[in-house]
């Protein structure tokens, strides 16, 4: 059973653009949930998606913002890059409220 | 709010050391705890769940404990090994969102 995917592995970026990462879960999980990861403040939970819906958010601006598809793959976008968005995002999935499965991240760097 | 702490932040043992890693949280209303094991650079792979019903579970040489009373979770690694040099991370989940709240992590080093 293939696991998480999640495509880019690594980017680029300038302050002031704007990115989309993609994360695919295992085949069954409607579940998908998206954290930001710096050395600073750790493991920071960013939002949950089940069956396409929005079930929860972190305390994150409204500049990060996702989707969930009706084939459970999501998406993260994050508008207007700030210095400080540079980070490893990690997706998990899940078969909901149960065991979570990481992906293997995107590094994402902001010049 | 849920504060997960694991102290200490790094630990660094002599190859075949049998190792307890300690997690606390100050909520106990969970719903179920999770440890992983991170390598430089990569993602999270998880070692073992522990939903708040049970007292523990066993995968080969790791064993986990939960005490949801005292909001503690202990890791114990049998016979460590260089392979298992990781940072470690234990997380809990509370009930009505897959929300995970995770401690800052363990470096581990075993040294052969």
């Amino acid at each position: 059973k293939a696991g998480v995917t999640q495509t880019p592995r690594y980017l680029i970026k300038t302050r002031g653009q704007q990115v989309t990462l993609s994360c695919s879960p295992i085949s069954g999980h409607r579940s998908v949930s998206w954290y930001q990861q710096t050395p600073g403040q750790g493991l920071q939970f960013l939002f949950e998606y089940f069956s396409e819906t929005q079930r929860n958010k972190g305390n994150f601006p409204g500049r990060f913002s996702g989707r969930q598809f009706s084939n459970s793959r999501s998406e993260m976008n994050v508008s207007t890059l700030e210095l400080g968005d540079s980070a490893l995002y990690l997706c998990a999935s899940s078969l909901n409220y149960y065991e979570q499965y990481f992906g293997p991240g995107t590094r994402l760097l902001v010049l | 709010k849920q504060e997960v702490t694991q102290i200490p932040a790094a630990l660094s043992v002599p190859e075949g050391e049998n190792l307890v890693l300690n997690c606390s949280f100050t909520d106990s209303a969970i719903y179920n705890l999770q440890w992983f094991r991170q390598d430089p650079g990569k993602g999270l792979t998880s070692l073992l769940l522990i939903q708040s019903s049970q007292r523990e579970q066993t995968s080969g040489r790791l064993n986990a404990s939960l005490d949801k009373s005292s909001g503690r979770s202990t890791l114990y690694i049998a016979a460590s090994q260089p392979g298992d040099s990781a940072t470690y991370l234990c997380a809990v989940m509370q009930g009505g969102s897959e929300k995970l709240v995770f401690g800052k992590g363990m470096k581990l080093t075993v040294n052969p």
